[in-house]
């Protein structure tokens, strides 16, 4: 079956630190999204990306980064974590013409 | 005030009752979605919608973009149903998964 996998599922950093977070689909989506989860504003998006050497800035992008460089990952760096980012991560992929949403489990980052 | 609010923010049933939870947006949307989150878990997208009604299994999804206002019904609620439940709008024009997220409604069915 088609799924879509976040790893690592949890992790604790240091202030400063640079962290990866990874997004793996294998429902060969074009399109593939990051939000973040906060207690009080709910899920916001971070970047997205409709394919292949394609990102834009979603509501939150400061202090983020992302790339694609194939079809089935977009990892989510933080270049330089701080306290302000400690928050539960999830991606998602879409098909191009459905727009249904698929979500990973999430990856909840705390940042020390 | 929030572009998309969601109402009740907290429901407890009994198990069997019918279920309704409401969301209202206040910008002209091309679709609009309702997911599903279960305590520590991930969130599985139940329906897209864009007019009409929709239907799977014990769940409604209905959308009158004039009023614009959506309702989730479940019927004969189970203690599995517990969960938060989120409404979620695409902006007219807007891009795939640009969306404007509810706060969510948490909803507990007691046996």
């Amino acid at each position: 079956d088609a799924e879509i996998t976040q790893s690592p599922r949890h992790k604790i950093t240091e202030t400063g630190r640079q962290v990866t977070l990874a997004c793996h689909q294998t429902w060969n989506h074009n399109n593939m999204f990051w939000y973040r989860q906060d207690l009080g504003h709910g899920l916001r998006l971070i970047h997205y990306s409709y394919g292949v050497q394609d990102t834009n800035k979603g509501e939150v992008s400061d202090g983020y980064s992302v790339s694609r460089s194939n079809t089935e990952d977009l990892p989510l760096t933080l270049e330089s974590a701080a306290s302000s980012q400690t928050s539960v991560y999830f991606c998602a992929s879409s098909g191009a013409y459905t727009g249904e949403l698929f979500f990973g489990e999430g990856s909840r980052l705390t940042v020390l | 005030k929030n572009e998309v609010e969601q109402s009740p923010q907290n429901l407890t049933a009994q198990e069997g009752e019918f279920i309704t939870i409401n969301c209202s947006y206040s910008v002209g949307i091309s679709a609009l979605h309702w997911l599903q989150q279960h305590p520590g878990g991930g969130i599985v997208s139940l329906f897209m919608l864009s007019s009409g009604k929709k239907k799977h299994g014990r769940l409604i999804a209905t959308i009158n973009i004039q009023e614009k206002h959506s309702s989730l019904h479940i019927t004969a609620s189970h203690p599995r149903d517990s969960a938060v439940y989120i409404c979620a709008v695409r902006r007219y024009g807007g891009s795939q998964g640009n969306l404007i997220f509810g706060k969510g409604t948490k909803l507990s069915v007691k046996p």
